[in-house]
């Protein structure tokens, strides 16, 4: 089987922009998380979206949303970046919710 | 705050040396799981326990959880130099509104 993938690798971004990753899972998981890692904050559940379904979120702010489409295809969007924006975004795909999950290798976002 | 603290935060070993992670949580969980990252990549899960076993093991990992302790510990029995990563416990806590939430981890340095 295929590994989670994510898209694209690395991004660099201006404060004010916005940007869309994005993240395929396993075939055949429907629940895709997104995390994300910085050094200060370490890692931070943001959502979880299973059969397009949001089913849970983080403590983020608005400006961090999500989607997953009906292929269990995930996206989600970051509007009005900031410095501290500037992490690695791990996207997770699971069989069950919550059971062991399978990482992408992320997306490395700078916002300068 | 983090749902999971490790500790330590970080240990250096000399190769063939066991190494001991411990996690502590706060609320009750249905399972803990632990997992590896390499520098700057995904993570990789290593185990899961369930909230009602005691001890896991798989291959030369050995995971102990007290519940009643609210606590686990990872053991690594025969380090390797391709052991050094950072480790995460995440653990799913059990509450109508659960979300994954990984610790603060712990950085493994494995010395030839």
């Amino acid at each position: 089987k295929a590994g989670v993938t994510q898209t694209p690798r690395y991004l660099i971004k201006t404060r004010g922009q916005q940007v869309t990753l994005s993240c395929s899972p396993i075939s055949g998981h429907r629940s895709v998380s997104w995390y994300q890692q910085t050094p200060g904050q370490g890692l931070q559940f943001l959502f979880e979206y299973f059969s397009e379904t949001q089913r849970n979120k983080g403590n983020f702010p608005g400006r961090f949303s999500g989607r997953q489409f009906s292929n269990s295809r995930s996206e989600m969007n970051v509007s009005t970046l900031e410095l501290g924006d500037s992490a690695l975004y791990l996207c997770a795909s699971s069989g069950r919710t919550y059971n062991e999950q399978f990482f992408g290798p992320g997306t490395r976002l700078t916002v300068l | 705050s983090q749902q999971g603290e490790e500790d330590p935060q970080a240990l250096s070993i000399q190769e063939g040396e066991n190494a001991t992670m411990n996690c502590s949580y706060k609320t009750s969980i249905n399972n803990l799981q632990w997992y590896r990252q390499n520098s700057g990549r995904g993570l990789v899960h290593l185990i899961l326990i369930r909230s009602n076993e005691r001890e896991k093991h798989s291959g030369r990992l050995r995971v102990t959880l007290d519940t009643s302790k609210k606590s686990s510990s990872l053991l690594i029995t025969a380090s390797r130099a391709a052991d050094t990563a950072s480790y995460f416990c995440a653990t799913d806590p059990y509450s109508s509104a659960s979300k994954i939430i990984f610790g603060s981890g712990t950085r493994l340095s494995i010395r030839p």
